[in-house]
């Protein structure tokens, strides 16, 4: 059974950029597609962004100037980078797997702070 | 990005069926039968209970089903139980390699 596990600082300040990795278990990452995915306290999901392996990255338009997806196949991990953070950019962020989702990490809340 | 339009909020009897709607555009929704939805809990994170508008995983009981006509899917669920009490998302490929969600709807079992 294929496993997520995001992990990434417990606060970020605004204007800084906040970083996080997502590594898999029990599968490999040379295939399917990856997401991120945040949900602000109390509010509903926004898809942020995937890739498939291989293949360009794909990113939600109304992120897309701030947003870098990496992928390190060695490890079994992909990234997430948002620049410029503001207070807006506090949420869960979850990775998950296929064009369905059908997998999901457990999320990882990360307050931005002043 | 806007995204797919969901009730609010929907409610229901223990025993009782119903249905959640999920309203997209012909650049999701109507042209793509990429829609899935999931369900989630408090504190938890989501789970994928639909799949390409009416598949079903392994292991999600067949009370669940969907459908989709036009612009608007739907998720229906037969035999409400208590611990069906959650939020549900939609979500849908939209055109240019983009995914979204809808705004969510909370389910009570009355």
């Amino acid at each position: 059974q294929v496993q997520l596990q995001e992990s990434g600082p417990g606060l970020v300040k605004v204007s800084e950029t906040l970083s996080l990795t997502c590594t898999v278990s029990g599968g490999s990452i040379n295939n399917y597609y990856w997401s991120w995915i945040r949900q602000p306290p109390g509010k509903g999901l926004e898809w942020i962004g995937n890739f498939y392996y291989n293949e360009a990255t794909n990113y939600n338009p109304s992120l897309k100037n701030r947003i870098t997806m990496e992928v390190d196949t060695s490890k079994n991990q992909f990234s997430l980078k948002l620049t410029s953070v503001t207070g807006a950019d506090t949420a869960v962020y979850y990775c998950a797997r296929g064009k369905n989702f059908e997998f999901w990490g457990r999320g990882i809340l990360v307050p931005v702070s002043s | 990005q806007s995204a797919l339009t969901q009730p609010a909020s929907v409610s229901g009897s223990p025993g009782q069926s119903i249905t959640i709607s999920c309203t997209g555009t012909s650049s999701d929704i109507g042209d793509y039968n990429y829609v899935s939805w999931h369900q989630q809990h408090p504190g938890k994170a989501p789970k994928l209970m639909i799949y390409d508008v009416s598949n079903r995983p392994s292991g999600v009981s067949n009370r669940f089903s969907g459908s989709k006509s036009g612009n608007t899917a739907s998720l229906t669920i037969s035999g409400l139980q208590t611990e069906d009490e959650a939020h549900y998302y939609c979500s849908s490929y939209r055109h240019s390699d983009t995914w979204v969600f809808g705004g969510g709807t909370k389910l009570t079992v009355l």
